[in-house]
């Protein structure tokens, strides 16, 4: 079975411009996570989507950054324009079962983002 | 007070020995509690669950203690390969979803 899969690995970029990361979630699985983890700590929820629901973005900063989740499975992150604190890696996550106790997130192996 | 608090490490032990981490909640309403492993540049990934009753899965235990809100993983007979980033992760099950937060992490480093 397949895994959960982001693109691009990696990118680099300048001060003030653009970036998309996309997301391929596991087959069947209805909640996505994006996380964002700088060096040194542990991932920070940005954006829960239930189906094509973004149920919590409470720490989503809206000014600069975007998501959606079109038809429940695919999932963009946009940032723009993006700044220099924004370098960090960007993992997206699933799981199977909204609202369940499992606590069972399959990740990506994340978007690693260097703003120059 | 930050929701899940752990020790950043790192922590150098040599191979066979044992180790032990703790991890503080600040939500006593917490439900649900996990364990999961990240290793250097690799995505984080689930080692076990943490059970009231605490649990074992070879040489890993893990242990709750609701009443002081911390939970706590302890390594037995540590290998060169159980280095990594231990991240602690606690679920307080809010309205029906998942509200997973992950502690900072603390890191092992098993020396030959």
């Amino acid at each position: 079975e397949a895994g959960v899969v982001q693109s691009p690995r990696y990118k680099i970029i300048e001060k003030k411009q653009p970036v998309a990361f996309w997301c391929n979630p596991i087959s069947g699985h209805n909640t996505l996570y994006w996380y964002r983890q700088n060096l040194g700590q542990g991932p920070e929820l940005l954006i829960r989507y239930e189906n094509e629901e973004a149920v919590d973005d409470s720490q989503l900063p809206k000014d600069r950054f975007s998501a959606e989740r079109l038809k429940g499975v695919d999932s963009t992150l946009k940032i723009q324009p993006a700044e220099l604190g924004d370098s960090a890696v960007y993992l997206c996550a699933s799981s199977p079962v909204a609202g369940a106790v499992t606590g069972e997130l399959f990740f990506g192996e994340g978007s690693r983002l260097t703003v120059l | 007070r930050k929701e899940v608090e752990q020790d950043p490490g790192p922590f150098n032990v040599p191979e066979g020995a044992t180790v032990a981490f703790n991890c503080t909640y600040s939500n006593s309403a917490s439900q649900s509690f996990f364990w999961y492993r990240q290793d250097c540049r690799k995505e984080p990934k689930l080692l076990m669950s943490v059970y009231s009753s605490g649990n074992e899965d070879g040489r890993f235990t893990a242990q709750l203690n609701r009443a002081s809100q911390y939970i706590s993983l302890l390594i037995r007979d540590s290998k060169l390969s159980d280095s990594a980033t231990y991240l602690c992760v606690v679920n307080p099950y809010s309205g029906g979803y998942q509200k997973v937060t992950f502690g900072t992490g603390t890191k092992l480093q098993v020396i030959p």
